[in-house]
């Protein structure tokens, strides 16, 4: 099956300061979102981008279907950003395979 | 337009009780997913269904664990007889079209923890 990673798994940054998450994925996939996972568990969808790029604020994603990967940009990050970013893709079915995540904090 | 809804959003059982989790799909989504999470890691799949019908169970351990979505009312996830292994976050799903290319809403989840 299709594997993810995510990477840098842990990230520490200040107010401020912008930031780029990665996700590889080993093959060719119909559907990528990129989550935010806040401290308190609750899943929210940020992008639904199986290629191109888009923007919502001061986040923006791009996936590069041919070569496999996608990024997550977060600038002037707030404490709010805080929590676990997942990229999860489906391939040839439905289900969503999901990377470990990137732990970001952002400190004060 | 409310999102997916879950209840309850923390549960606590003793060794050998019954858990029953529920999950309400977005309105107008008839596609419901429920996946587990571990602490310290991504979502796993366990179970599709639409209404009325199991489409894919193929995440689900064999025993203990079932799950159906009828034609009235939400999706039940069920574990008999849990274990403390059991304990994790369940998340519920739920599109508009069953297939890949599908935009998946998650619910809250569910934290089940296993005295």
């Amino acid at each position: 099956g299709i594997q993810v990673e995510q990477s840098p798994p842990d990230l520490i940054l200040q107010e401020g300061a912008n930031s780029t998450l990665r996700c590889n994925f080993s093959d060719s996939v119909n559907n990528l979102q990129w989550f935010h996972q806040n401290p308190w568990g609750q899943l929210i969808n940020l992008f639904y981008i199986p290629s191109g790029t888009k923007q919502n604020g001061r986040l923006s994603a791009t996936t590069v279907a041919t070569e496999r990967y996608s990024l997550l940009y977060i600038s002037s990050s707030q404490t709010t950003d805080s929590g676990v970013y997942f990229c999860a893709v489906t391939g040839s079915n439905y289900q969503l395979i999901w990377g470990a995540g990137t732990k970001l904090i952002i400190k004060p | 337009n409310a999102g997916v809804m879950q209840n309850p959003r923390h549960l606590v059982r003793r060794r050998g009780q019954e858990a029953r989790l529920r999950c309400s799909p977005m309105k107008g989504h008839s596609h419901v997913y429920w996946y587990r999470q571990l602490p310290e890691e991504g979502l796993k799949f366990m179970v599709y269904l639409q209404k009325e019908n199991i489409i894919d169970e193929s995440g689900m351990p064999k025993e203990r664990f079932s799950a159906e979505f009828p034609k009235e009312g939400p999706s039940i996830l069920r574990i008999q007889q849990v274990v403390r292994g059991d304990s994790a976050a369940y998340f519920c799903a739920s599109s508009p079209v069953g297939q890949g290319t599908d935009t998946q809403y998650f619910g809250p989840g569910t934290r089940l923890t296993v005295l």
